[in-house]
């Protein structure tokens, strides 16, 4: 089983419909990360959490929400899905600093959404 | 705030060359992380390379290499004896010591051709 797991791997919507983006992960990491990749604009970071009671905002969270539901899970919701959330999103998790694998990211395999 | 500039958006090289992917960056920080990570064609996010400011000595994973340029804020990444494997997106990404993960650059595709 892979480290990091995101459901569904694609996903098509219509504008206005509430999405659920889900990730698991079974590396033991407290960090955990949503990530949103463009073409041509990288990836772009929409929430971080570093354990279940601290949600933090990232560059672009605007029209996103996020839950942590377990030190393993952590979903990333579109409320009311428009065209241009339409992207590839990757959760992530990482090492807390200081240990030999510290600051890498483990991404899962991403989730394409498509909003029409 | 921390920026990574790739300004390459694609190359294309032929196979068994080798290339070198360019990559700068903006921090205050003195003690930071970059890395290089690959996305083939299956879009999985792979760790290529991992280098810690505060080590002189230049990273080197089998066929990848960094030239880490403290002092100029440069990070390229060479790649000897390409395949075709190779070809995908390459991102350089930093990690400035913040509480909020990797600041990520725009990507380069990298093209090997046979």
């Amino acid at each position: 089983d892979a480290d990091v797991t995101q459901t569904p791997r694609n996903r098509i919507t219509k504008t206005g419909k509430r999405i659920m983006l889900e990730c698991s992960q079974t590396k033991g990491h407290d960090r955990m990360y949503w990530y949103r990749q463009d073409p041509g604009l990288g990836l772009r970071l929409i929430y971080y959490s570093f354990d279940v009671k601290d949600i933090n905002k990232g560059e672009i969270s605007d029209g996103y929400s996020v839950s942590r539901q377990a030190q393993a899970k952590f979903s990333l919701s579109l409320e009311s899905a428009i065209p241009n959330q339409t992207a590839l999103y990757f959760c992530a998790t990482s090492a807390p600093p200081g240990g030999s694998g510290a600051n890498v990211l483990t991404f899962g395999a991403g989730s394409r959404l498509t909003v029409l | 705030a921390q920026t990574v500039t790739q300004s390459q958006p694609e190359m294309s090289v032929q196979e068994a060359e080798t290339v070198t992917l360019s990559c700068t960056y903006d921090t205050s920080e003195s003690n930071y992380y970059l890395f290089w990570y690959k996305q083939p064609p299956s879009r999985q996010m792979i760790l290529v390379i991992r280098q810690e400011a505060y080590k002189q000595q230049n990273a080197t994973e089998n066929r990848f290499s960094v030239n880490f340029q403290k002092a100029a804020k440069s990070f390229s990444l060479k790649i000897s004896d390409s395949q075709l494997g190779d070809t995908a997106m390459y991102f350089c990404a930093l990690d400035g010591g913040g509480a909020d993960g990797l600041t990520f650059g725009k990507g380069t595709h990298l093209i090997i051709q046979p």
